[in-house]
């Protein structure tokens, strides 16, 4: 069974463009999570998509948008990039809906460096 | 503002050695997850406690969930190489979706 996999692997982008990167998830899981990990930070949740929804954000600015698809692939829109959104951008999915149980399976993640 | 705290940060031992990871908060968590994340790929799922005081092993590595359901311990028996690597706790509150992570300890286990 293939695992989460995020495209692509790394994106070199100058500050002021924008960013977009994808996201597919297990077979089955509806839920997708986005999370940056910037270093020295740990790991900061983004976005949560359900169902096509977006159902919980963290504090990031609304310049992070995202997507979810009827295939419930994802997609994560950085605009108007800044140098410290230079980070890994981790994708997970799960098939639980919040219910306090989430076991999330992440992908190998998007290199994002923005000069 | 729910935090985890993870101890120690960084931890550099011999081959064959015990260690353990604690992870500690001051809220309660619904469920917790360990991973383990290797340099450039994404976190890798080791174990889900769910209940207070659920202990859980998985070959050398035992997890234990505290009975509060605010901590959790990580110990690895006779520590080998491969090993090595960053080890997350991530801890569930429920209904939000969201997983808060603790800032990892980094084991460099040594042959």
């Amino acid at each position: 069974e293939a695992g989460v996999t995020q495209s692509p692997t790394h994106l070199i982008k100058t500050r002021g463009q924008q960013a977009t990167l994808r996201c597919s998830p297990i077979s089955g899981h509806t839920s997708v999570y986005w999370y940056q990990q910037a270093l020295g930070l740990g790991l900061q949740f983004l976005l949560w998509y359900d169902e096509g929804e977006e159902r919980n954000r963290g504090n990031f600015p609304p310049r992070f948008s995202g997507r979810q698809f009827p295939n419930y692939s994802s997609e994560l829109n950085v605009n108007a990039l800044e140098l410290e959104d230079s980070a890994l951008y981790l994708c997970a999915s799960s098939s639980s809906q919040g219910e306090g149980n989430t076991e999330a399976f992440f992908g190998q993640g998007t290199r994002l460096t923005v000069v | 503002t729910q935090l985890l705290e993870q101890s120690p940060q960084f931890l550099s031992i011999q081959e064959g050695e015990n260690l353990t990871v604690y992870c500690n908060s001051s809220s309660v968590f619904s469920s917790l997850q360990w991973y383990r994340q290797e340099p450039g790929e994404g976190p890798v799922l080791l174990v889900t406690v769910v209940t207070g005081g659920e202990v859980k092993k998985l070959k050398r590595l035992t997890f234990q969930f505290g009975d509060a359901r605010k901590d959790s311990s990580l110990h690895i028996t006779a520590a080998q190489p491969g090993d090595t690597g960053l080890y997350l706790c991530a801890g569930d509150s429920g209904n939000t979706g969201k997983l808060i992570f603790g800032q990892g300890t980094t084991l460099q286990v040594k042959p």
